[in-house]
Order: C-alpha cells, then structure tokens, then sequence
C-alpha cells in the first residue's frame, strides 16, 4: 500500500510558470524525500526535508513540509521543458531503510 | 563512476515462464533494494539486502518472487511462473549506509517486465 498522496495528478504549465504540487501521507515520518523520474529512466533524489524542518530550497526547488497536517509542496520555479517528468514524494513511515512512494503527479512543460 | 545498472532493460515472457532480474549496484553499496512499480503509480519496496543479508523480503507479493545477493554485491530478483499481473518496471536502488533512511537512494533505470 502506499503511504503517500500527490495531488495534482497531472499538471499542464507554460515555460516560465511555477509548478506546485502537494503530497499528503497518512503515519508519523522522520524525513521526506521527493524524487524525479524522467519517461524511461529511473527515479532521481531531488531534495529531503527532516521532520523538524519546515522549509528547504535546491536551486529552483522549495519543499515545505507541515507535519501537523501530514502534508509537504514541491515549487518548480521558473519551470523549463527539462522539468517535464513525474514527481514523487516519498517517507519513511517510521521505517529505518524502507521508502514509502506516493503515486506521483505527472508534470508537462509546454515550450 | 557508474550508476547503477540493470538487465534487461525489457523483458518479455509467456505466462508460466520463469525470468531472472539483474542488479549491479554502485560499487561499495551496501544496502539494496528492488521496488516494483506498476503503471501510472509509485514503486512499492520489495525487498532489502544489507551486504548478502536480507534483512526485509515483506514486499514479496508471493513465493514465486525470490531475490538473492550471495556475495553482497550484484543481486538478482528471480521470479518463477510469471503472471500477467507481474508485468510492471522492477526498480532496483542502492544506498552506501546500512539502517539509516536519510540516506539517498539511488536509482537504476529499471526493468520492464511484460507477461503475456
């Protein structure tokens, strides 16, 4: 089963816009992690944030995570064609080595 | 330095044959996982090796599914009397650490695995 929730489930955007797009999870985390997976090739680390954080940026990435609500945003500033992949969030329900996986949101950047 | 490789990239099998998933994690990984990741959704772990040791195979749907990693290194995810609902892309990710979640994973490209 999975742990995580995006929403939306696709998201369509020009070149220059952001994207944002949500994840809720349903346990107790000790981090989060959202991944990048590109048609055909596997999933990529993009950025964690650990539970006691609120806020974290990578270059045009900013994650926020509210743990009261169970529920962390990915922002995709100034979003290019590149960015055109599926996004996932992912937790480690508790688990010391085991990820939990969201079903992800699939975002197209138009040129 | 290499990523980590998998092989086949695609796979194809009647139903009732038996197919063998290859692995070569990052060279001094010791934590490897395999994750099953069926269309349109997230992957969902499967299994996990610390070195040759598998410590956590909850993942395994059922007992066709079998992965080994004899020598702590290359793994290879076995499954016997394939099903159509096998057909999926078989993830496999490799860590540097042992227990220790905040630990990136990283990723190879997959095998897409189709049952006819």
């Amino acid at each position: 089963s999975q742990q995580g929730e995006e929403d939306p489930q696709a998201l369509s955007i020009q070149e220059g816009e952001n994207a944002t797009m949500n994840c809720s999870y349903k346990t107790s985390i000790n981090n989060l992690q959202w991944y990048r997976q590109n048609s055909g090739r596997g999933l990529v680390h993009l950025i964690l944030i650990r539970s006691n954080e609120r806020e974290k940026h990578s270059g045009r990435l900013r994650v926020t995570l509210d743990t009261s609500k169970k529920s962390s945003s990915l922002l995709i500033t100034a979003s290019r064609a590149a960015d055109t992949a599926s996004y996932f969030c992912a937790t480690d329900a508790g688990s010391d080595y085991k990820l939990s996986f969201g079903a992800g949101t699939t975002v197209t950047v138009r040129a | 330095g290499a990523g980590v490789s998998q092989s086949p990239r695609y796979k194809v099998a009647k139903r009732g044959q038996d197919v063998a998933l290859r692995c070569d994690p990052i060279s001094g990984h010791v934590s490897l996982f395999w994750y099953q990741q069926a269309l349109g959704q997230g992957p969902e772990f499967l299994t996990y090796f610390q070195n040759e040791a598998q410590l956590d195979k909850s993942g395994l749907p059922s007992d066709r599914f079998f992965a080994e990693r004899p020598e702590g290194s290359v793994s290879t995810l076995k499954i016997q009397r394939t099903q159509q609902e096998d057909s999926a892309v078989y993830l496999c990710a490799s860590s540097s650490l042992g227990h220790r979640v905040d630990n990136e994973q990283f990723f190879g490209p997959g095998t897409r695995l189709t049952v006819l």
